[in-house]
């Protein structure tokens, strides 16, 4: 199965400024059809998860464009920049290259 | 709007059965391959199971297979997960989500599943 690891595992924001969260994958997530199939949920708490990001870098229907996504074959960023307070709660990272999908750890965004 | 409605949960004994529905509405149904995901208390998300969008194929984790069954009729708008010999281990809030291209764009509420004597 293709590991993700997340860092860090909490990270805690000012609000109004920037946090960044790595996702690093045990296998190259860049499919033969060029597609990076790396995807960002953001789970708030008490809440289902919702997807955020999709194939690495393209923003969900509805999510505010502080959120953008990066990365290679292997290294992945989730940026948010001027956190708010509805940002809070656990974002994972996922991969959907091969079956079994596989999720991050999750990293848990605070508030200072 | 896209709803997913999970329901079955509930509190079983270890080694007994339990079958969860998830009653969708506002899209095609039957266009979407759908999901099951799971996750254990204060733990992480975990896929358990997909099915095609015509039921023609399904894919299971290793640790499921052989217990769960997922199936889908389309034309009721409903996903199933048949869950036998359940274990400790299988307690979690269970969702079920579409799955197109790779992505979970939509996820239902969640129900909860506990495994226990």
């Amino acid at each position: 199965d293709i590991v993700l690891t997340q860092a860090p595992l909490s990270v805690s924001v000012t609000p109004g400024e920037s946090a960044s969260i790595s996702c690093r994958s045990s296998k190259s997530l860049l499919s033969s059809k060029g597609i990076t199939s790396l995807y960002w949920y953001l789970q708030k708490p008490g809440k289902s998860p919702q997807l955020l990001i999709y194939r690495m870098s393209n923003l969900a229907s509805g999510v505010p464009d502080r959120f953008s996504g990066s990365g290679s074959e292997t290294d992945f960023t989730l940026k948010i920049s001027k956190v708010e307070t509805e940002d809070v709660g656990v974002y994972y990272c996922a991969q959907f290259l091969e079956y079994p999908p596989t999720f991050g750890a999750g990293t848990k965004l605070e508030l200072k | 709007e896209v709803q997913l409605v999970e329901s079955g949960g509930g509190l079983v004994q270890p080694g007994r059965s339990l079958k969860l529905s998830c009653a969708a509405s506002g899209f095609t149904f039957s266009d979407y391959n759908m999901a099951w995901v799971r996750q254990a208390p204060k733990k992480g998300l975990e896929w358990v199971a997909t099915i095609i969008y015509d039921g023609s194929r399904t894919y299971y984790r290793d640790s499921v297979k052989g217990r769960f069954t997922i199936s889908r009729d389309n034309a009721k708008s409903t996903l199933y997960l048949q869950m036998d010999s359940l274990r400790s281990e299988d307690t979690a809030t269970y969702y079920c989500a579409t799955q197109e291209t790779g992505r979970f764009a939509y996820w239902g509420q969640g129900t909860l599943v506990t495994v226990s004597s």
